[in-house]
């Protein structure tokens, strides 16, 4: 069975700032795991997935997320927030080889303000 | 760029009634999906299908869900007989193999009172 805890129902930090979106999972077999993000009235977009290769994975749009095994994390990270980003975003896990079976998070709602 | 459409963006359904939610996947992708999130809660994986038939259904696909790809470009999530606890946000997912990206619609919400 696979889990992912979202620390943060809401974030909100000023534009220019740096964005942080906490996660952590739990899995019992080597899992994927994803970021997916979703805009007001907008799908599911994914952002950055982790597979195996390398421990820090870039996505779209500037954001990054680090999978450190030893602290079953893998938080989201942008350097510099912009108005943009204000949306809801979901981690998500899946065993590895699991197919697009997909376990999210509760979500974190980042607010930007200026 | 490609994208998943999903139609209504808003159903509203009495009790007992049936609905029938519409999706177009991307056109040459072969696997679809269905996930649902219900006000306040997680978003929660309810189907897969590939090749016409279920691939893999959870616990909450029981009796009352089917799902159809009735021609080559639509996917259907059919609720037989609603009931209050199925209000919920739908998204219907398909990717082009089983395991490379789900491409996400925006969603039908559904109430159901």
């Amino acid at each position: 069975a696979q889990s992912v805890t979202q620390l943060d129902s809401h974030v909100s930090v000023s534009e220019g700032t740096p964005v942080l979106l906490r996660c952590n999972y739990s899995s019992s077999y080597s899992p994927s795991l994803f970021w997916y993000v979703q805009h007001p009235n907008k799908g599911l977009q994914l952002l950055l997935k982790y597979t195996s290769a390398a421990t820090l994975v870039k996505g779209i749009n500037g954001f990054e997320a680090e999978f450190k095994k030893s602290e079953t994390s893998f938080h989201l990270t942008k350097p510099s927030a912009h108005m943009s980003d204000a949306a809801e975003y979901f981690c998500v896990v899946t065993p590895k080889g699991g197919g697009n079976k997909l376990t999210f998070g509760t979500g974190t709602q980042l607010k930007v303000e200026l | 760029e490609p994208e998943v459409t999903q139609t209504p963006s808003h159903q509203v359904t009495q009790m007992g009634q049936e609905v029938i939610l519409r999706c177009v996947p991307i056109s040459n992708h072969l696997y679809f999906y269905w996930y649902r999130q219900i006000l306040g809660q997680k978003v929660e994986f309810l189907v897969s299908f590939y090749n016409n038939e279920i691939s893999e259904k959870s616990e909450i696909f029981d009796d009352q869900f089917s799902v159809e790809r009735p021609d080559g470009s639509n996917f259907t999530l059919k609720i037989r007989s609603t009931k209050l606890e199925d209000s919920a946000m739908y998204f219907c997912a398909s990717s082009g193999t089983e395991y490379t990206e789900a491409f996400f619609g925006q969603g039908t919400r559904l109430t159901v009172v």
